[in-house]
């Protein structure tokens, strides 16, 4: 079945610093999600991604969707103690009308 | 503000329990809802789509009789932990989309604790 790389499985950095984490499939999505999900809580969406190439921002985040559909990255600038927290990307497989997601990136930030 | 909410947050109950969870669609109307079960330290994983006015469609291995779902509304899809075990204890978190072309908005998630 379709299944997602996410990498990496976590980050520990200092405030400040800026965040890259990215996600590849085998197959190829028509839309890519990023989300975070604080402990005990539901994820919550932070940007969608609908066409190849696009490159979107949600405030100090970035994400891109890849040229290939099969990859996309997030980039967290200027990284925060609130920044805490799992990533998971997610893409949409148009054929099942399912949310396939990745594996997570747990991101710790030392103040 | 939220657009799924989901109750209970935390069920704790003995074995053999029947537990539901209730997952709403604040200000949409959904035809289709999801419901995903979460190990500590894991990815979200699908059990069922919940379709309106239909029958639930299951993943490979989710015991539908173990799991029942009922889509009854446009903005409430239920679902019931039958006979539950301490196995079946676990995070479960309900989404759900305006259409397919919508990102999925999950709600806050159930700790479901089997003792």
């Amino acid at each position: 079945g379709q299944q997602l790389n996410q990498s990496p499985q976590s980050m520990f950095i200092q405030e400040g610093e800026d965040v890259s984490m990215n996600c590849t499939s085998s197959s190829i999505f028509n839309t890519w999600l990023w989300y975070k999900q604080d402990p005990g809580e539901g994820p919550v969406l932070l940007i969608a991604l609908y066409k190849a190439g696009e490159l979107t921002s949600n405030g100090r985040l970035t994400a891109q969707f890849g040229i290939t559909r099969k990859d996309s990255f997030l980039n967290i600038s200027a990284s925060i103690p609130s920044d805490v927290g799992i990533y998971f990307c997610a893409g949409f497989a148009p054929d099942t009308g399912k949310l396939i997601f990745g594996q997570g990136t747990t991101l710790q930030v030392k103040p | 503000g939220a657009v799924v909410s989901q109750h209970p947050s935390r069920v704790i109950c003995k074995s053999g329990t029947s537990v539901k969870i209730e997952c709403r669609s604040l200000d949409f109307q959904a035809t289709t809802m999801f419901w995903y079960r979460q190990f500590p330290k894991q990815s979200l994983m699908l059990m069922a789509t919940s379709n309106e006015g239909s029958k639930a469609t299951y993943e490979q291995g989710v015991e539908k009789d173990k799991f029942l779902i009922n889509h009854a509304s446009l903005t409430l899809s239920t679902l019931t932990v039958t006979s539950a075990h301490p196995e079946d204890s676990s995070f479960y978190i309900c989404s759900a989309y305006l259409n397919s072309n919508q990102p999925q908005h999950f709600g806050d998630g159930t700790r479901l604790s089997i003792l």
